[in-house]
């Protein structure tokens, strides 16, 4: 069982907006900041998001980061064929170190 | 452009010892801040933080495997090292390293990662 609690599925069609939530503790996201990864089959994981809302250059701005208290969400727009993939999130805990969110696993239907 | 790669067995035997080396370039661990990390993806399941080493040779372990690992760094090399002890089946997971820096939360980039199988 992970620290970090995500949803195991989410599921939209091409265009629509995705949310993906990540719910933690004071330890880790309510005092860190988060960072999400796209995992494609067979293929190294991708930083995301960095800093709650941060976006590498080369990310699309249809990725986008919040944190509020204790949790945190990723969320797409204008989802495409492409962006169906594993999406973790990530903190820093005061006592366990890094720790990972379960993971979803997001379908383009 | 940094880069990492993992190499090591596809294959342990249980109860055997695993060791697993990244191999990176476009930093250097002598470098001030720089870290590299150690996570691990069984199939169908989470990610797993394991294990990370700083510049200064400060390490840090998963508490719960903690005293099954062991994380060097050869800066000559350009290299860090993983050792995980008594491997069980439960261990078979796809391996990734990764580039940090100690002042942030993230993991960027990650090596290709390695399939490591634990199996008799």
């Amino acid at each position: 069982q992970s620290v970090l609690t995500q949803p195991p599925s989410a599921s939209g069609t091409p265009g629509q907006r995705v949310t993906i939530s990540c719910s933690g503790a004071s330890s880790n996201i309510g005092t860190n900041t988060v960072s999400w990864y796209q995992r494609l089959p067979g293929t190294a994981p991708k930083l995301l998001i960095f800093s709650n809302n941060q976006r590498p250059s080369g990310v699309p701005d249809r990725f986008s980061g919040s944190k509020s208290g204790t949790s945190a969400s990723l969320a797409i727009s204008g989802l495409q064929s492409e962006d169906e993939a594993d999406y973790f999130c990530a903190s820093w805990d005061d006592y366990l170190f890094w720790v990972f969110g379960g993971g979803t696993k997001l379908t383009v239907l | 452009q940094i880069t990492l790669k993992e190499s090591g067995p596809t294959l342990v035997k249980p109860t055997q010892t695993l060791t697993l080396t990244c191999t990176f370039s476009g930093f250097s661990l002598n470098t001030s801040g720089v870290a590299v990390g150690w996570i691990r993806q069984p199939p169908g399941k989470a990610l797993e933080w394991l294990a990370l080493i700083y510049w200064d040779d400060d390490k840090r372990y998963s508490p719960s495997l903690k005293k099954r690992l062991t994380i060097t760094k050869d800066t000559s090399k350009n290299q860090v090292v993983l050792i995980m002890t008594n491997m069980d089946p439960v261990d078979t997971a796809t391996y990734f390293c990764a580039h940090s820096i100690a002042t942030t939360n993230w993991f960027d980039p990650w090596g290709q990662g390695t399939l490591v199988t634990v199996s008799s």
